[in-house]
C-alpha cells in the first residue's frame, strides 16, 4: 500500500524550530518529486517547498523562504522540513504529497502533522 | 488571498448536479494543462479527485468530471450523494518558481 506519514509536529514557541518528516513506504521513493503543503485552521491549502527526485530542484513559497529547508533521504524513504525562526503564522496541519510521476498534480498525500506556534 | 478564486460555497439536493469554478490567470490554469481537484472531509487529508484537467484517478466514481476553458476550470459532480459533502479544492502548476503550485481558496458542497 503506498503511503505517507508525517511526524514530528508540536507546540512551539515564536521563534523556534521543528523539524517534521515524512516516512514513505510502497513505492520507489527516489523517483518521485515530493512536496509540503499546508493548511492553516479554518483555511485553505498552501504549498510551502518542493524537492526534485535527486534533490536537484528546490523550491519555496515566498512565506518560508529563508526560514524553511527541505530534504530527503533516499536511502531512508524519508522526506524532511527544517522549519526555523517560527512565526504564529507558520501555525498549521502540514501534509506531505508526492507529485505525480508526469507532473502536474499531488496524488499520494501523508494524514498530515499539526504545529502550533504559540508562547 | 488564494491565487485561484473558488466560489466560497454551493449546495445542491440529492440527485442534482453542481458546478465548482476555479479562476486563475495564463500563467497558471490557462497556461497549463496540470489543474487538478481535492475533496477533502472535516480532519481529513485532501483526496486527488481530477487530475490534468478531465482525468479521474482509479477508484474516483465518474459522477466527477472536470474541464477547461481559457483561465477557468470547472468540477462537476453529478447525481449528488450525502457523501459528496465536503471542501473541494483547485490546483494548477505554474509557470514562476514561486509559488510552483497555487490553490484555491476552497469551496464547500453542502449536500441539503
Amino acid at each position: 500500500e503506498v503511503q505517507l506519514v508525517e511526524s514530528g509536529g508540536g507546540l512551539v514557541k515564536p521563534g523556534g524550530s521543528l523539524r517534521l518528516s515524512c516516512a514513505a513506504s510502497g513505492f520507489t521513493f527516489s523517483s518521485y518529486s515530493m512536496n509540503w503543503v499546508r493548511q492553516a485552521p479554518g483555511k485553505g491549502l498552501e504549498w510551502v517547498s518542493s524537492i526534485s527526485s535527486s534533490s536537484s530542484y528546490i523550491y519555496y513559497a515566498d512565506s518560508v523562504k529563508g526560514r524553511f529547508t527541505i530534504s530527503r533521504d533516499n536511502a531512508k524513504n524519508s522526506l524532511y522540513l527544517q522549519m526555523n525562526s517560527l512565526r504564529a503564522e507558520d501555525t498549521a496541519v502540514y501534509y506531505c504529497a508526492r507529485e505525480a510521476m508526469v507532473t502536474g498534480y499531488m496524488d499520494v498525500w501523508g494524514k498530515g502533522t499539526t504545529v502550533t506556534v504559540s508562547s | 488571498q488564494s491565487a485561484l478564486t473558488q466560489p466560497a460555497s454551493v449546495s445542491g439536493s440529492p440527485g442534482q448536479s453542481i458546478t465548482i469554478s476555479c479562476t486563475g490567470t495564463s500563467s497558471d490554469v490557462g497556461g497549463y494543462n496540470y489543474v487538478s481537484w481535492y475533496q477533502q472531509h472535516p480532519g481529513k487529508a485532501p483526496k486527488l479527485m481530477i487530475y490534468d484537467v478531465s482525468n479521474r484517478p482509479s477508484g474516483v466514481s465518474n459522477r466527477f468530471s472536470g474541464s477547461k476553458s481559457g483561465n477557468t476550470a470547472s468540477l462537476t459532480i453529478s447525481g449528488l450523494q450525502a457523501e459528496d459533502e465536503a471542501d473541494y479544492y483547485c490546483s494548477s502548476y505554474t509557470s514562476s518558481s514561486t509559488p510552483l503550485w497555487v490553490f484555491g481558496g476552497g469551496t464547500k458542497l453542502t449536500v441539503l
